[in-house]
Formats: structure tokens, sequence, C-alpha cells
């Protein structure tokens, strides 16, 4: 039981480069989220699902796109990556009261 | 919408000495709150949550928090802290009778000083 997955872990960008941001879960959990954490800022929510085919915005949606096709994955997307998007990706996934997170993807956009 | 404060950014306190870490909320409903500790270079992991029922909620490691409505506050508390507990710790809340959000404070860095 891997919990919460995200591929990949480090990863260096220009700017102006795109890339997806894949987040797994094998628990079945209908509710999944994005965030980014910045020092100072804690963390916060980008994305987020309530259910396969569902997306909705966070706190801070600009610059980024999501989609869930699958139940398991929500992909994070960067179309055309920013120096202010340098940051560390979370995903979650949440069955009831129980939130998951994984262990991140430090992002940075030189 | 819902919110979360911390007020504190760093959080000093002798091994041994009783500790708190500060949060507070606002939602419009009957919220459900939750506080998450991170260690360097690692992910969240959970510590405990209020979501109804008795006020005092105890958790992992000894850590324990206390819903206070009339306050809208949520603090963390520990007897006795230890050195290992220095870490950065997060309060969350989601307001379920609004949405599906989960949001969290900016966080606070707890020194456990030995």
């Amino acid at each position: 039981n891997a919990g919460v997955t995200q591929t990949p872990k480090f990863r260096v960008l220009k700017t102006g480069q795109s890339m997806t941001l894949l987040c797994a879960q094998d628990m079945n959990h209908e509710y999944m989220y994005w965030y980014r954490q910045d020092p100072g800022m804690g963390l916060r929510l980008i994305h987020y699902s309530v259910g396969e085919g569902t997306t909705a915005k966070g706190e801070v949606p600009d610059g980024y796109n999501v989609s869930r096709l699958k139940k398991q994955n929500f992909l994070l997307g960067l179309e055309s990556a920013a120096p202010s998007q340098t940051s560390v990706y979370f995903c979650a996934s949440r069955r009831q009261g129980w939130t998951f997170f994984g262990q991140g993807t430090r992002l940075t956009v030189v | 919408a819902q919110s979360v404060a911390q007020p504190e950014d760093q959080v000093n306190v002798a091994e041994g000495n009783p500790l708190t870490v500060k949060c507070t909320y606002s939602v419009s409903g009957n919220p459900y709150l939750f506080w998450y500790v991170q260690y360097p270079n690692r992910g969240l992991q959970f510590l405990l949550k209020y979501i109804t029922g008795d006020n005092l909620v105890k958790g992992s490691y000894g850590f324990e928090a206390e819903f206070n409505k009339s306050q809208t506050s949520f603090h963390l508390k520990k007897p006795s802290a230890l050195v290992s507990d220095s870490a950065l710790y997060f309060c969350a809340v989601r307001d379920p009778d609004r949405d599906d959000k989960i949001i969290f404070g900016k966080g606070t860095r707890l020194h456990i000083l030995p």
C-alpha cells in the first residue's frame, strides 16, 4: 500500500517550459488536492477535485491546470513555467476526515 | 471563506517545559480542525483532528489540542517538550457545510532548546 505517490521528486525547468506533476493514490479516495509550500506562506491550495472528472480552483490557481481523468490520479500542469512557480508542491488525498499527503515535489524554475 | 491564523512564526521552549502553538480559525459553519507536523525535507504528518465531540483531542507523540468555539481557537499543546519535537507545525481547517477545501495556516516553527 503506497498511499500517495508524487512523481517526480525533483525537477529543474527553464522559464517557459511546460511540465506535468503526477499524484497517484491507491486508497480509492474521492478527494484530491494540490498545494504549494513557500517559506513564510505555509501551504496554499492550488486546485482540488471532489471526484473523477471534476476539478475546482483553490486559493492560487493562476498559471496551473489540473485534470482528474482517473480516480486514482490527479495531474498538475504548468503550461509555461515562471520563476514565481519555484516551490515545493504537495499532493493530498482525503476520505471522510482523513487526509494523506505525498512526500512533495521540489520544482525550481530558472 | 474559511481561514486559519497562526500568530507566531516561531516558538522557543526549553526541553521538559510545556509547549503551546496557537491557532485561530474563521469559518461560517462548524469547523473540522487539524494539526500537522513537518520535519525537514519531509512531507506532512497528521497529528490530530477535531470533528465533533470532546473539545480536548489527543493525538500522536503526546500532543493534544483544545477546541474553543467561543474563542475560535484550536491551540496545540504538550505537557513536556522533547528536542525531537522541533519541527514546523501547521493548523488547518475545513468548513464541511460550505465546500471541500482544506485551508492551512502559515505554519509555526517550534524550537525545543536542550
